[in-house]
Parts: C-alpha cells; sequence; structure tokens
C-alpha cells in the first residue's frame, strides 16, 4: 500500500509569487491535514480536509488555503509569498480525521524556500 | 486548550545505554498522547501512541512510554540506544472530535544524539 504522497518535494520560489503543494494521501484515507514545520515556530497545524470540506483550521493568514478533490487529493496554496514562508510543509492522512485510535500517517514533506 | 512540553531540547546518549525523552502534557480531559521520530530530510514516522487502554505503550523499535497521569507526563524510553536511534522526537496530542479532527498539536521536540 502506496503512502502519503507529496509533490513536487523541493521549491524554489519568489517573494510575492504563490505556490501550490500537492497530496495524496493513502488509498481509503478521507481526512488530510497540513502542517509547517520551521525551526523557530516548530510544527504547526494548518488545516484539515474530509471530503471536501474544510473541517478544522489553525491560526494562519488567509494567504494560506487549501483543497480537497473528490479523490480525497489535496492541494495546499500559498499566495503573496513571504521570506517567513520558508518552511518544510508536511501533509497527513488518515481514515476520518480521528486521530485518537491511529494518529495519522505522514509523507515526506515539500521544503518550500523563498528567496 | 491541549498543550505538550518537551523539557529537553537535546539529549545525548552513547550506544547501548539507556534513552530518556521527557513530555508532560496540559489538558482539560483525557487525551491521546502519541510520540513520533523524524530522520534528517524525512517526514514523520509514528512511535507509539496511548489511547487510555493501557497505561503502559510499547512502540516500534523497542520504544515505550508510561502514561502517568498524577504527574502529566508521557515519557519515552528505550532500554539501550542503537546508533539508528538518532533523530528528533517529538510528543503530539490530540483531543477527538470538534476541534481536534485531523488536528495534532507538536512539542518542540528533542533531538537525541547517539554516540559510538
Amino acid at each position: 500500500k502506496a503512502g502519503v504522497t507529496q509533490t513536487p518535494r523541493y521549491l524554489i520560489k519568489t517573494r510575492g509569487q504563490q505556490v501550490t503543494l500537492s497530496c495524496s494521501p493513502i488509498s481509503g484515507h478521507r481526512s488530510v491535514s497540513w502542517y509547517q514545520q520551521t525551526p523557530g515556530q516548530g510544527l504547526q497545524f494548518l488545516f484539515e480536509y474530509f471530503s471536501e470540506t474544510q473541517r478544522n483550521k489553525g491560526n494562519f493568514p488567509g494567504r494560506f488555503s487549501g483543497r480537497q478533490f473528490s479523490n480525497s487529493r489535496s492541494e495546499m496554496n500559498v499566495s503573496t509569498l513571504e521570506l517567513g514562508d520558508s518552511a518544510l510543509y508536511l501533509c497527513a492522512s488518515s481514515l476520518t480525521g480521528d486521530l485518537t485510535a491511529r494518529g495519522a500517517f505522514f509523507g515526506q514533506g515539500t521544503r518550500l524556500t523563498v528567496v | 486548550a491541549q498543550s505538550v512540553t518537551q523539557l529537553d531540547s537535546h539529549v545525548s546518549v552513547s550506544e547501548g545505554t539507556p534513552v530518556l525523552l521527557r513530555c508532560n502534557y496540559s489538558s482539560s480531559y483525557s487525551p491521546s498522547l502519541f510520540w513520533y521520530v523524524q530522520h534528517p530530510n524525512k517526514g514523520l514516522q509514528l512511535l507509539l501512541k496511548y489511547t487510555s487502554a493501557a497505561t503502559l505503550v510499547k512502540g516500534i523499535n523497542g520504544f515505550e512510554a508510561e502514561f502517568k497521569k498524577s504527574e502529566t507526563s508521557f515519557h519515552l524510553t528505550k532500554p539501550s540506544a542503537h546508533m539508528s536511534d538518532a533523530a528528533e522526537y517529538f510528543c503530539v496530542v490530540n483531543h477527538a472530535g470538534g476541534t481536534g479532527y485531523g488536528k495534532l498539536t507538536f512539542g518542540q521536540g528533542t533531538i537525541l544524539t547517539v554516540h559510538p
């Protein structure tokens, strides 16, 4: 069974541009969550999607958005990039978003560098 | 509000000696607690989870953790460290339903160094 797949693995963008990251969850998983990892702030929750609906959201500005497709694949978009958006973006999938029994499974991440 | 505090940002041990990574949690009600590990340039891998069935939880690669409600702690241990254990470890909390859907709250991480 394939794991969580994130593409691309690495990205370099210029300030002010926008970027789209992609995540394919484990087959059968319908919940996808996104996290930002930086040396200063650690791992922070961005948002969670289930059945194409955003169900949960962290404390990030509106420049960060996402969506989920009917096949459960998810994309995350960051507009008007800032230097501080440089980070490792991790995607996690689970069956339903109820993580109490099994936790979540993570992809290898997309390393975004804003210059 | 839920949170976790990892008491050590760095832990250094010699190969073959015990490992102890400390974590305290703060929660209004019974949480689900996890330990994840991240090797350099890799994603996060689940080591073990506590979900109220048993207070001593065994995970992969010889790791285990004990949930102590009276101390609000969930420390990670391993009897004998291997070189391959060198990585960053995260203590993580989740609450069921509502604002807990799909949301894991991470500690700041503990970098484990293993010396030959």
